[in-house]
């Protein structure tokens, strides 16, 4: 079945240790986004690529950079964790831009900084 | 800035009642809206997607409506049961595609 795999499944890290959580999709759709949900939050848009293209959220702080090096996969880096990034990591994907443009998501990798 | 609204927070009703779940966005110059379910500790699963052009999607006993000019939608679930309990998000997509989430509606059906 095509699909959003994240891995890990839970992450856990050093406060200020650099930790990479990862997605890949089978779905070759040209859009990947990261979100990051909080405990009985909303989910909150990071940044998302278009192909190559990188589009930053502009309240996304420093801290966190993404990467994508090619279609299927793509990398959320957070370079200097702190207790307030302890989240929900979702990924999700969509064919293109529009209307008709569904996002799927993965399973979502659920972040704890000691 | 869009802003969406899921109230109540929190639901709970017997099991084989018909229920509407309720969503409001201050911005009705939208692409589309989405309906997403969510498990605890778990990811999105899409529900029911609605392009800006239409009324109304359908899916077994799902149905969203959409009306933009008034910035609503509302999810209908038909004859409920215990495996529906989960939180129901909605989200607004805009430009670029960005969605923009509700905090979500955690829905409890009692046997």
């Amino acid at each position: 079945d095509a699909m959003v795999i994240q891995n890990p499944r839970y992450q856990v890290t050093q406060f200020g240790k650099p930790v990479t959580l990862s997605c890949s999709q089978t779905l070759n759709h040209n859009v990947m986004y990261w979100y990051q949900q909080k405990s009985s939050q909303a989910p909150k848009l990071l940044f998302h690529y278009y192909d190559k293209d990188f589009n930053n959220e502009a309240d996304t702080p420093d801290n966190f950079q993404s990467r994508r090096p090619n279609t299927s996969f793509c990398f959320l880096d957070i370079r200097s964790p702190g207790l307030g990034d302890a989240a929900m990591y979702l990924c999700a994907t969509s064919r293109g831009e529009g209307q008709g443009n569904e996002q799927f998501f993965g399973p979502g990798t659920r972040l704890t900084v000691l | 800035k869009q802003e969406v609204t899921q109230i109540p927070a929190a639901l709970s009703v017997p099991e084989g009642e018909n229920l509407v779940l309720n969503c409001s966005f201050t911005d009705s110059a939208i692409y589309n809206l989405q309906w997403f379910r969510q498990d605890p500790g778990k990811g999105l699963t899409s529900l029911l997607l609605i392009q800006s052009s239409q009324r109304e999607q359908t899916s077994g006993r799902l149905n969203a409506s959409l009306d933009k000019s008034s910035g609503r939608s509302t999810l209908y679930i038909a004859a409920s049961q215990p495996g529906d309990s989960a939180t129901y998000l909605c989200a607004v997509g805009g430009a670029n595609s960005k969605l923009t989430f509700g905090k979500g509606i955690t829905l409890s059906v009692r046997p």
